[in-house]
């Protein structure tokens, strides 16, 4: 009974191919985000929906877009693919505040060669 | 500006001993933290939030604003606490309850037998 769930897992794909990880959550939550975590383990904030709504857009390249059919999904497509991109990419979820935290996905490993 | 600073990136220890893992903050408006616990490979995990000031897997954390840290701490370590520990920051973005987390760099946990 998954709160977060997100697929692929695992994602090897070459340089320049354009790539989706899907996020869906079942907690009833407004808002979704996704993060990425580089090689390093630092975690960064990349784009936050509320009810399919863009709210943050952290100066990502134009090659990453984000698309929210719904309150409940929240998708991200690469285009292009660079070896930079390389890294762990985690969905999450809270309410609107976000007072009680975010609830994280497992998370898709993106490797490009 | 907004920013969470974890010193060390390591903290080695053996089983028993006291642990504390830094966190210090910079932030103009009212800060609310968490602690957010990795296991090898796993997702994020909620570990503690500032304002609920619970006890969670034994650990604590302590909101002083003077010196502007959130330190978690354990008096005895196990192994199974061996993880990596992000400290996170809400940082309130706009009107409507829009907010983001921020994370500090992390600290790999290390509990030896």
């Amino acid at each position: 009974d998954t709160a977060v769930s997100q697929t692929p897992k695992y994602l090897v794909t070459q340089m320049g191919n354009d790539k989706s990880i899907k996020c869906e959550q079942n907690l009833g939550h407004d808002t979704m985000y996704w993060y990425k975590q580089d090689s390093k383990k630092f975690l960064k904030i990349m784009f936050s929906y509320n009810n399919k709504e863009l709210i943050i857009n952290e100066t990502v390249p134009n090659r990453f877009s984000p698309k929210s059919p719904d309150k409940a999904h929240l998708n991200l497509h690469i285009n292009s693919l660079e070896l930079g991109d390389s890294a762990v990419y985690f969905c999450a979820s809270s309410q609107v505040a976000g007072a009680y935290g975010y609830t994280f996905g497992s998370g898709t490993r993106l490797t490009v060669v | 500006a907004q920013r969470v600073t974890q010193p060390e990136k390591l903290l080695s220890v053996f089983k028993g001993a006291p642990v504390e893992l830094k966190c210090n903050y910079s932030y103009s408006g009212s800060p609310e933290l968490f602690w957010y616990v990795q296991y090898s490979r796993q997702r994020l995990q909620l570990l503690l939030r500032h304002i609920s000031r619970e006890s969670i897997k034994g650990f604590t954390a302590d909101l002083n604003k003077g010196e502007t840290s959130f330190h978690l701490k354990k008096p005895f370590a196990q192994e199974e606490d061996s993880a990596m520990y992000y400290c996170a920051l809400r940082i309130n973005m706009f009107s409507g309850g829009y907010n983001k987390l921020i994370f500090g760099a992390g600290t790999r946990l290390a509990v030896h037998p």
